[in-house]
């Protein structure tokens, strides 16, 4: 069974500094990687995936996650946090569809970390 | 461009009374979703639809119900409410790709008494 696993509940950084979202991940097969970001009393928003190839992968608001296969994680990260990033950041992972699943595998979401960056 | 509209935005019910949820896409996407997020336990997945008119069972079906008459409705029921289904609740949709992000609405709060 597929599952995903976001360990901090919350991470606090100072505006400037490097951001870290951890997430680790598990999967049968190849997995199909998302974060999405929920900013206050809105739906979730789609920041980047990993499906195949280079290991970093850039998404929007100058965001990119970095894919470990051996260690099964797929952290988020951005060079130089802004205030504006405070919000809960969600990891989700896909399995690869396959027979035994009927072609259609649903996508999984961590709990979510909540993100504060502090001015 | 609507993207998904969920509505109501807000809604209280009495224990035992019945609502439907609407979610209504303009993007001609297959896959449709009914979540639910509650503080500390993430997004759960209360059912979905691959196509018009069908429906499948997510994590946590009970006390729900749903129809995809039309492609771009997907409608959430619940027959009698109960406090513990007290929630967010979101709806999102998908193209017909297990590569493709999906786009969410932005919520029902759901407060029942």
């Amino acid at each position: 069974a597929q599952s995903v696993a976001q360990p901090e509940d919350q991470v606090n950084v100072a505006e400037g500094n490097p951001l870290t979202v951890k997430c680790t991940y598990s999967v049968s097969g190849n997995p199909y990687l998302f974060w999405y970001v929920q900013y206050p009393n809105r739906g979730l928003q789609f920041l980047l995936k990993y499906i195949t190839g280079d290991n970093l992968v850039k998404g929007s608001y100058g965001f990119e996650a970095e894919f470990n296969k051996s260690q099964t994680s797929f952290h988020l990260k951005k060079p130089s946090a802004l205030v504006s990033d405070s919000a809960l950041y969600f990891c989700a992972v896909r399995d690869l569809p396959t027979l035994f699943s009927g072609g259609y595998n649903k996508l999984i979401f961590g709990a979510g970390t909540r993100l504060a960056v502090h001015p | 461009n609507a993207g998904v509209t969920q509505t109501p935005k807000f809604r209280v019910l009495k224990t035992g009374q019945s609502m439907t949820l609407l979610c209504a896409q303009d993007m001609n996407h297959e896959y449709m979703y009914w979540y639910r997020q509650d503080p500390g336990m993430g997004l759960r997945l209360i059912h979905y639809s691959v196509g018009e008119g069908t429906t499948a069972k997510g994590e946590v079906p009970d006390g729900y119900n749903v129809s995809r008459l039309k492609k771009q409705n997907f409608l959430l029921g619940l027959e009698s409410a109960a406090p513990s289904q007290t929630s967010v609740y979101f709806c999102a949709t998908e193209a017909y790709s297990e590569r493709s992000p999906l786009h969410f609405g932005n919520g029902t709060r759901l407060t029942v008494t």
